[in-house]
């Protein structure tokens, strides 16, 4: 079974500071790994994607996030917030051909100016 | 729209009552996901649709949900004898392919649910 932690179910910074959100994840499998971010009253979309290949993905918006495998992790990372990154974030999980996304609980990213 | 559409986006019901829950997923795309969303949690899967029929329904809770796709287009959850732990927000989303995985999910805003 597969099953994702995030770390943290607030996280607080100062506009122009790290975004740093942490998510581990378990599987059985290799996985395909996600970031997803849902703005107050929007739908949640897709901020970046790990499937094979390069283990440093970039997303939009200046999200980047990297696979390690040695420590299950799939961090995100913004070198320098804004106010608009303010928003709720959901790493997730699923494995190749799979069609069931696994999601972590979200962390709320909240933007101080 | 170009996007995918829920409706209701906000519906009240009385323990015991039928409810049913429409989603209309982006023009062409094949696959169709339902998650349900409780306060605090994320996402949690329900049933995949590939084309008209269900390819996956391992996350229904039990057998008072039901979705169905008739026509490969248009979904509908269905929910028999509400109860109060039903209440949450319901997700729908859909993508191109089959295999959400390497494909991108696009979501709906939800439906919320809530069961007095």
């Amino acid at each position: 079974a597969q099953s994702v932690t995030q770390l943290g179910s607030h996280v607080s910074v100062s506009e122009g500071a790290l975004v740093l959100l942490r998510c581990n994840y378990s599987s059985s499998v290799p996985p395909y790994l996600f970031w997803y971010v849902q703005y107050p009253n929007q739908g949640l979309q897709l901020l970046l994607k790990y499937t094979t290949g390069a283990t440093l993905v970039k997303g939009i918006n200046g999200f980047e996030a990297e696979f390690k495998k040695s420590e299950t992790s799939f961090h995100l990372t913004k070198p320098s917030a804004h106010m608009s990154d303010a928003a709720e974030y959901f790493c997730a999980v699923t494995m190749e051909y799979g069609n069931k996304l696994v999601f972590g609980a979200g962390t709320i990213l909240r933007v101080k100016s | 729209g170009a996007g995918v559409s829920q409706t209701p986006s906000n519906k009240v019901t009385e323990k015991g009552k039928y409810v049913e829950l429409r989603c209309d997923p982006i023009s062409g795309h094949t696959a169709l996901y339902w998650y349900r969303q409780s306060l605090g949690q994320g996402p949690e899967f329900l049933i995949y649709f590939q084309g008209t029929g269900a390819a996956d329904d391992s996350g229904l809770p039990n057998d008072r949900f039901f979705a169905v796709r008739p026509e490969g287009s248009v979904s509908t959850l269905k929910i028999q004898r509400t109860e109060r732990g039903d209440s949450a927000v319901y997700l729908c989303a859909s993508s191109l392919h089959a295999g959400g995985n390497t494909g991108e999910l696009f979501f709906g805003e939800g439906s919320r649910l809530t069961v007095l």
